[in-house]
């Protein structure tokens, strides 16, 4: 496709339940990020990953959360155990070449995670 | 380390301008300044690097002064379209790491 794809796009699950969130990131794109926007809030940074490497997952905020990108394009966010305090957007970007300097990010619509 | 973004909100008639200001603690490379519509994904609008450029998108126009860390978003004659919420997101002074967006810029602009 020509832009990101999140999906699902909705997600509705009970408290202790494991999730899973897709993003097919631009075909080419060497970098992938995961953000979380808690609603009127801006996106938070999660992880970040260059080709299938995992450079940077500081913002993971527990051990419940787990992001993986085994080849290199596709990246799937899981979700262990959810809690309410997990309800957010989950918005996925890439990026042509590697983090920082002139690399605008492309955004997907994100997945609504909502924790009951 | 996350941007202080002001005001929080603005509200203006068509034709009207606005700025939107973005401040660090922290030394930057760059800010980088997406607009969010409602539901939708955030849309690049400009980068700005070290040096105090300044950059245009429509009229729409930034600068960058590394010196203070802050960055303003100049929004002149602004227009339906332009209603939504800004977010700058900022690069610290090394390579590789990820931007750290502020909380945003609520923009409503009526007729």
């Amino acid at each position: 496709g020509a832009g990101v794809s999140q999906s699902p796009r909705y997600k509705v699950a009970k408290r202790g339940q494991d999730v899973a969130l897709r993003c097919d990131p631009i075909s080419g794109h060497v970098s992938l990020f995961w953000y979380q926007q808690a609603l009127g809030q801006g996106p938070e940074f999660l992880t970040y990953f260059q080709n299938e490497a995992q450079l940077d997952k500081s913002g993971l905020p527990s051990d419940r959360f787990f992001a993986e990108r085994p080849e290199g394009s596709v990246s799937t966010l899981k979700i262990q155990r959810t809690q309410q305090e997990d309800s957010a957007v989950y918005l996925c970007a890439s990026s042509l070449r590697g983090a920082g300097r002139n690399e605008k990010l492309f955004f997907g619509s994100g997945t609504q995670l909502s924790v009951l | 380390q996350q941007p202080v973004q002001s005001p929080q909100a603005v509200i203006l008639r068509e034709g009207e301008d606005a700025v939107i200001n973005c401040s660090s603690s922290k030394a930057l490379y760059s800010v980088h300044w997406y607009r969010q519509k409602h539901g939708e994904a955030p849309v690049f609008l400009m980068i700005l690097l070290k040096g105090g450029e300044q950059k245009g998108h429509e009229k729409i126009s930034a600068s960058f002064n590394e010196k203070k860390q802050q960055s303003s978003l100049y929004l002149t004659a602004s227009q339906l379209s332009y209603s939504g919420t800004y977010f700058c997101g900022t690069e610290r002074a090394r390579a590789g790491t990820a931007l750290i967006f502020g909380k945003g810029t609520t923009l409503s602009v009526s007729s």
